[in-house]
């Protein structure tokens, strides 16, 4: 079965990096693309970007432009999503979404990385 | 950017009832809409794209419609289990927005 399966929960502080892996199973890596969604506590969700993982071409949302870096290790079929320079404001659950090439729904999620960013 | 209103934030509902939840584009985003259902501390879940194209393993109580810049999706006979908050996500066009978010509640 499909399955997207993101890395444990992350307690960094301000300043610091954090690299969020998402592996993707039950399907060709390469076919589809993968999203980051974002959301912050008790708010609603916020598309960051995807990256293309044929030719592993990001595309960031404007918000999410200069600190944040999405990456492949296509080998391994799991995607990245880097944050630096750590912010207060970047604590959040980080989810990874699957979507078609053309048709570009989010049909299947990773269970979220929850990122704490406190001194 | 296209923006997605969700008119209300909140809905109760009584058990075994109907309950409409909208969604309005702020350009035409040509039926490319999706819902998504979040029930508390769980991954977003996939319920209709294409505006109303019911994803497998739906129960067919949930339907979409709508077209141009308005749509909704519609939960008849409603169960304990629908609740949750129900969003909206046009993916005509980069950066695909999300609406703000319905919460329904049983009455």
């Amino acid at each position: 079965q499909i399955q997207l399966v993101q890395s444990g929960p992350e307690l960094k502080k301000p300043g610091e990096t954090v690299k969020i892996s998402c592996k993707a199973s039950g399907y060709t890596f390469t076919n589809y693309g993968m999203n980051w969604v974002k959301q912050a506590p008790g708010k609603g969700l916020k598309w960051m970007g995807w990256i293309n993982t044929n030719t592993g071409e990001p595309t960031y949302a404007e918000e999410f432009k200069g600190r944040f870096a999405f990456s492949l290790e296509t080998s391994a079929s799991t995607a990245y999503l880097q944050i630096n320079n750590l912010k207060n404001e970047d604590t959040a659950t980080y989810f990874c979404a699957r979507s078609g090439v053309r048709r570009r729904y989010f049909d299947y999620w990773g269970q979220g990385t929850t990122l704490t960013v406190s001194s | 950017d296209i923006q997605m209103t969700q008119s209300s934030s909140y809905l109760s509902v009584s058990l075994g009832g109907r309950v409409t939840i909208t969604c309005k584009a702020s350009d035409h985003i040509n039926n490319w809409l999706a819902w998504y259902q979040q029930k508390p501390g769980n991954a977003p879940r996939l319920l209709i794209s294409g505006a109303t194209s019911l994803e497998t393993g739906v129960p067919s109580r949930f339907s979409g419609s709508g077209s141009g810049k308005d749509y909704t999706l519609s939960i008849t006979s409603l169960q304990t289990e629908d609740v949750a908050t129900y969003y909206c996500q046009q993916y005509w066009s980069t950066p695909y927005t999300f609406g703000g978010g319905t919460k329904l509640e049983i009455k």
